[in-house]
């Protein structure tokens, strides 16, 4: 069962525009939300990351907007830029014991054209 | 600044056989996680190790085992390798008990033939 369901499973977008992912969870527990970029044959990077206490973090051209009572998360990428295209993960993770291992959504490729 | 480093980064294995990767994570983490990824599919959690002790345990089959060292490396045994295991096996590191941030090596290929 897949903890994270994630949308699109691909997705084009033209050279300057935004790209839009959407998250949604159903784990009321879980309170960390980080967004992976991934190349082929690479390991997963962090991107940008965000908790449930605030509904908005933005570093440089990325934005994840959070929606707490929808239970739903969205990656934004603005002014987007053919470097961008590789295939992005949404995740999430609860602390405790356990000490917070990754779900991820199925993941999104994004091909950016030039 | 330093990351988490992975060996071998592509190992290939017959059916029946073992093999052992290794996961070296960014200094000062105390906390590794592995993760296995098939192709085209997300990353699926096997198994971590918080402090040199076992902190959680995912869908990792029986004939796998994993432990912690003292200078926090952790390796991943694998015997009786199937074909199905041939994937993309990640190993990611984090400071436990102060950070919920996890970042990932650059993985081993393992491809069993």
């Amino acid at each position: 069962q897949q903890q994270v369901k994630q949308s699109p499973q691909s997705l084009i977008v033209q050279k300057g525009g935004i790209s839009i992912i959407n998250c949604a969870y159903e784990n009321t527990a879980f309170d960390y939300f980080p967004w992976y970029q991934q190349f082929p044959g690479k390991g997963p990077a962090l991107l940008i990351a965000i908790r449930p206490d605030v509904s908005e973090k933005k570093e440089g051209r990325f934005t994840i907007s959070f929606n707490k009572s929808a239970k739903q998360f969205s990656l934004h990428i603005m002014d987007s830029q053919p470097g961008d295209s590789a295939t992005y993960f949404c995740a999430a993770s609860k602390r405790g014991s356990t000490l917070g291992r990754l779900y991820f959504g199925r993941g999104t490729q994004l091909t950016v054209w030039p | 600044a330093a990351g988490v480093i992975q060996s071998p980064r592509h190992l290939i294995k017959e059916k029946r056989e073992t093999a052992t990767l290794k996961c070296y994570p960014i200094p000062r983490h105390d906390t590794v996680y592995w993760y296995q990824q098939g192709p085209g599919q997300d990353p699926q959690f096997l198994i971590s190790f918080y402090e040199k002790m076992q902190s959680d345990k995912g869908s990792i089959p029986d004939r796998f085992s994993a432990q912690q060292f003292s200078d926090y490396h952790s390796e991943l045994n694998m015997s009786s390798l199937e074909l199905g295991d041939s994937a993309l096996y990640f190993c990611a590191s984090t400071l436990g008990g102060y950070s919920y941030e996890q970042y990932f090596g650059p993985g081993t290929r393992l491809t069993v033939t």
